[in-house]
């Protein structure tokens, strides 16, 4: 399968912990995209990357998030010091560029006890 | 913040029967697109309609698009019980960021 992937599926931790998800987005796409998505809702963006460079962050990712892509392939998102409100499934998506469609991962839940 | 409004938020047919949603959208876009996500999975992408596009096929879907009103419509024909999930319409706006902007959704359940 050479779709978009994302680990873990499920994350449960206690609040103020850290964590970190990974994405594997296809290989020949050079965007990269995180969306966060709470129940009942659409995905709300978060941040996205053109091959290693992060071009744009939303308000929504406050100062504990952060993003990278190194190598201009897998992605990494931690979250320091979780907290109650960070309760979500985490979206990546990938895609050709800008204004083409994007495939997204299966997301990563978390959920913060 | 959701760029507009999905309706309805909830929809519930019988197979065979067509299913139509609605999306308004509030900003100038590159392009409006749709997407299926079936319960605790991931996004699949529908179909995608250009803004300078006024209707598209892809199967079973129909999508219409008027800039004019900033709305949308998707039809899916002669549905099937796996037809069972939420849809969203995301609008890619003006620029070349890619980002989309999500609206609530619909909901559709299609009963056997």
């Amino acid at each position: 399968d050479t779709g978009v992937s994302q680990d873990p599926r499920h994350k449960i931790t206690k609040r103020g912990q850290n964590v970190t998800f990974r994405c594997d987005p296809i290989s020949e796409h050079n965007r990269l995209y995180w969306y966060r998505q709470t129940l009942g809702q659409g995905p709300e963006f978060l941040t996205y990357f053109q091959n290693e460079a992060q071009l744009e962050k939303s308000r929504l990712l406050s100062d504990r998030f952060s993003a990278e892509r190194p190598k201009g392939s897998f992605s990494t998102l931690e979250i320091q010091r979780t907290e109650q409100g960070d309760s979500a499934m985490y979206l990546c998506a990938s895609s050709t560029g800008g204004n083409q469609p994007q495939h997204f991962g299966d997301g990563t839940r978390l959920s913060i006890l | 913040s959701q760029q507009g409004e999905e309706d309805p938020q909830a929809l519930s047919i019988q197979e065979g029967e067509n299913a139509t949603m609605n999306c308004s959208y509030k900003t100038s876009i590159n392009n409006l697109q749709w997407y299926r996500q079936n319960s605790g999975r991931g996004l699949v992408h529908l179909i995608l309609i250009r803004s300078n596009e006024r209707e598209k096929h892809s199967g079973r879907l129909r999508v219409t698009l008027d800039t004019s009103k900033k709305s949308s419509s998707l039809l899916i024909t002669a549905s099937r019980a796996a037809d069972t999930a939420s849809y969203f319409c995301a609008t890619d706006a003006e620029g070349n960021t890619g980002k989309l902007i999500f609206g609530q959704g619909t909901t559709l359940q299609v009963k056997p």
